[in-house]
């Protein structure tokens, strides 16, 4: 299993640009979410979806957008970048049962966003 | 809603022991977990607490304490490969999702 994957995995963008960025697990887990990290400031989450079709603001959700069409895939979309949005932005999936207990989240590789 | 603090920064030397604290605040949550993560590559999941005590795994140990609303990851035999940043998180009572609130992260040092 190739567990999640996220594509890009590097992106420098100019202020007002769009762009998509992919995640897809195969694990089958009906549980998805998107964070970006910034320097001390530990994880914060954008956007999650709790199954296909449905989705949910987080703590940051301003500026984005995010669409579950099918369970394996989970589209973040930023409409117009602006500079605040340079980040590195990390996908999870979990469980909606079993590992769910142990707060356990399975995490992507990473897109290094620069918006310039 | 959750808020959890953690040092910034912890120095120890290899083959020692070191604890990593964090303090949180919140109405109600299931549990403490704590996550590793190297540089430039992604959290993965270390261990989790759903009750008071301590939970052994292999190096790591990891201890709750609700009545203090505290926790800490302890790291014993510390081995270079261990510097990281460690991060704590909780799971609230409220909404669904399994949605965690993270720590702000320690990122740990280890010095020969």
């Amino acid at each position: 299993n190739a567990g999640v994957t996220q594509t890009p995995k590097f992106r420098v963008l100019k202020t007002g640009q769009s762009m998509t960025l992919l995640c897809a697990q195969d694990m089958n887990h009906e549980y998805m979410y998107w964070y970006r990290q910034d320097p001390g400031m530990g994880l914060r989450l954008i956007h999650y979806s709790v199954g296909e079709g449905t989705t949910a603001k987080g703590e940051v959700p301003d500026g984005y957008n995010v669409s579950r069409l099918k369970k394996q895939n989970f589209l973040l979309g930023l409409e117009s970048a602006a500079p605040s949005q340079t980040s590195v932005y990390f996908c999870a999936s979990s469980y909606s049962k079993g590992t769910i207990i142990r707060n356990e989240q399975f995490f992507g590789p990473g897109t290094r966003l620069t918006v310039l | 809603g959750q808020s959890l603090e953690q040092p910034s920064e912890v120095t120890a030397v290899e083959g020692a022991i070191v604890q990593i604290n964090c303090t949180y605040q919140t109405s109600g949550f299931y549990g403490l977990s704590w996550y590793q993560q190297h540089d430039g590559g992604a959290p993965t999941f270390l261990s989790y607490n759903a009750l008071d005590g301590l939970e052994e795994t292999g190096r790591f140990s990891s201890f709750l304490s609700r009545s203090d609303s505290y926790g800490y990851l302890l790291l014993q035999e510390l081995q270079m490969k261990d510097s990281a940043s460690y991060f704590c998180a909780v799971r609230g009572l409220t909404g669904g999702g399994n949605k965690l609130t993270f720590g702000t992260g320690t990122q740990l040092k280890v010095e020969l």
